[in-house]
C-alpha cells in the first residue's frame, strides 16, 4: 500500500470555527509532513513530524496546530482562520526525515475560509 | 533563498513531441528530485538525481543535473496527452539537517492530442 490518505477532501469555514484535517499512511514511514500550495504555486513546508516529534516547524502562526498521535497518522487543527489560509493543503510521508527519500502525496484538502 | 526557478512557466506541444524543463537553483544540494502534479491533486514522485550523478533515465523521462551550473533538467519524450500536469524540481539543501524540500515555481505542461 502506498497511499497517503487525506479527508475530509474539501472543508469549507468560517473565521471562528475550530476544523481538523487528517492524514493517513500505512507504509511504515517515519516522517509525515503538512504543505500548504496557493493556487498556481509550489507547495510550501508547514511542519515536519520525524519519529512522532515536531523537527520542524516553519514559522506557521499558531491558529495552526500539528499533531502526531502515531507513526501512521498526522492530524493540522485549524482555529479562527483567515481568508487568506485558503489554499490546497497536502499531507506527504517518506521512509524517514532524510531528504534522500522521495516522499509521497496526499491528494489534499482544498480548504475555503469565508 | 535557494528555492528553485524552473522555466518555462508553461509549454504546450503537440503529442508525440519531447518536452524539457529546465530548473535552477542556488546553493549547493545533496539532491535533486523531480515531481509531478495533476490539476488540484497531490504531488507524484518521478525521479531523484543525487549531487554526485550527472544524469539518470526512467522510462521515458530523462533527468540530467548540473551542479557546476545549479541546474537541472527534466526532458519527457514521446509526450502523451496523459503528460498534461504540472511539473516542480525540488532541492535540499546540504547545510539543512535534511527533510526540507524546496519546490521551485514548477512549469505547467499541456501536450494537445
Amino acid at each position: 500500500d502506498t497511499e497517503v490518505t487525506q479527508t475530509p477532501k474539501h472543508l469549507v469555514m468560517g473565521m471562528t470555527n475550530k476544523k481538523s484535517l487528517k492524514c493517513e499512511q500505512h507504509m511504515g514511514h517515519r516522517a509525515m509532513y503538512w504543505y500548504k500550495q496557493k493556487a498556481k504555486k509550489p507547495p510550501e513546508l508547514m511542519f515536519v513530524y520525524s519519529y512522532e516529534k515536531l523537527s520542524i516547524n516553519e514559522s506557521v502562526p499558531s491558529r495552526f496546530s500539528p499533531e502526531c498521535p502515531n507513526s501512521s497518522l498526522l492530524n493540522l487543527h485549524l482555529h479562527a482562520l483567515q481568508p487568506e489560509d485558503s489554499a490546497l493543503y497536502l499531507c506527504a510521508s517518506s521512509r524517514t526525515g532524510h531528504s534522500s527519500y522521495e516522499q509521497y502525496f496526499g491528494p489534499g484538502t482544498r480548504l475555503t475560509v469565508t | 533563498s535557494q528555492q528553485g526557478e524552473e522555466d518555462p512557466q508553461a509549454l504546450s506541444i503537440q503529442e508525440g513531441e519531447n518536452a524539457t524543463m529546465n530548473c535552477s537553483y542556488k546553493t549547493s544540494i545533496n539532491n535533486l528530485q523531480w515531481y509531478r502534479q495533476n490539476s488540484g491533486r497531490g504531488l507524484v514522485h518521478l525521479i531523484l538525481i543525487r549531487s554526485n550523478e550527472r544524469e539518470k533515465h526512467s522510462g521515458r523521462l530523462r533527468v540530467t543535473l548540473d551542479t557546476s551550473k545549479k541546474s537541472s533538467s527534466l526532458l519527457i519524450t514521446a509526450s502523451r496527452a496523459a503528460d498534461t500536469a504540472s511539473y516542480f524540481c525540488a532541492t535540499d539543501a546540504e547545510e539543512t539537517s535534511g527533510s526540507r524540500l524546496t519546490f521551485g515555481e514548477g512549469t505547467q505542461l499541456t501536450v494537445n492530442p
